[in-house]
């Protein structure tokens, strides 16, 4: 069965470091997701890809976020400075991007602690 | 904005026993509303999903009912087991950017 993949699985960083996750969808989704979740909450979007270009990343702390899908397949999440605040789940998901199919397949997430 | 309202946010039921958590959902143009469960430190799991077209759906002891007039849908947990135990969050999409606004989880615990 087809997933996506993320890593690491868990990160450990000191403030004002930067901090990358890498997320490959499944095989032929040409919609990307990065959501946060914080302990306790339900995911909220960062950012929103279809193909390689960003169709919403209006919740995205631009200021030290940026993410890109270079070649419209796998992504990078960057966090630079990381902040305390920044310690959540950090959760890529995926959808075949057809009109009709809304489903979003979910990763495993990347656990990230700053310290 | 749009939101998603979720309740309750923990349920503790003895096996065998139901389970319901109900959501309601903020803007009328949502169409699309999938149930996700979430086992510690995995991401969350699609288990059922249902469009604004149909009012109610079910899948073995999974069932999830909407009501688009009071924009309120429910997911219906028959027959509880241990295994059953996880947080559930429900969401809501509507077309255009397709994206899932979540509610805040409900934690189930299914007492042997």
């Amino acid at each position: 069965e087809a997933e996506v993949a993320q890593s690491p699985r868990y990160k450990i960083t000191e403030k004002s470091q930067a901090v990358a996750f890498w997320c490959d969808p499944i095989s032929g989704h040409a919609t990307l997701y990065w959501y946060r979740q914080i302990l306790g909450q339900g995911p909220e979007l960062l950012v929103q890809f279809q193909d390689e270009s960003v169709v919403d990343d209006s919740q995205l702390p631009k200021d030290r976020f940026s993410a890109e899908r270079l070649k419209g397949v796998d992504s990078t999440l960057k966090i630079q400075p990381a902040e305390l605040g920044d310690s959540a789940m950090y959760l890529c998901a995926s959808s075949s991007g057809q009109v009709v199919r809304y489903e979003q397949y979910f990763g495993p997430g990347t656990r990230l602690t700053v310290t | 904005g749009e939101n998603v309202e979720q309740h309750p946010s923990t349920l503790s039921v003895q096996e065998g026993d139901s389970a319901v958590i109900k959501c309601t959902y903020s803007d009328s143009a949502s169409n699309y509303f999938p149930w996700y469960k979430q086992e510690l430190g995995k991401g969350p799991q699609l288990i059922i999903d249902i469009r604004s077209n149909v009012g109610e759906k079910k899948d073995q002891r999974i069932a999830v009912t909407l009501n688009k007039t009071a924009k309120h849908f429910s997911l219906h947990i028959t027959e509880t087991q241990p295994e059953d135990s996880a947080v559930y969050f429900c969401a809501a999409s509507k077309p255009g950017t397709y994206k899932y606004i979540f509610g805040t989880g409900t934690r189930l615990k299914v007492l042997a």
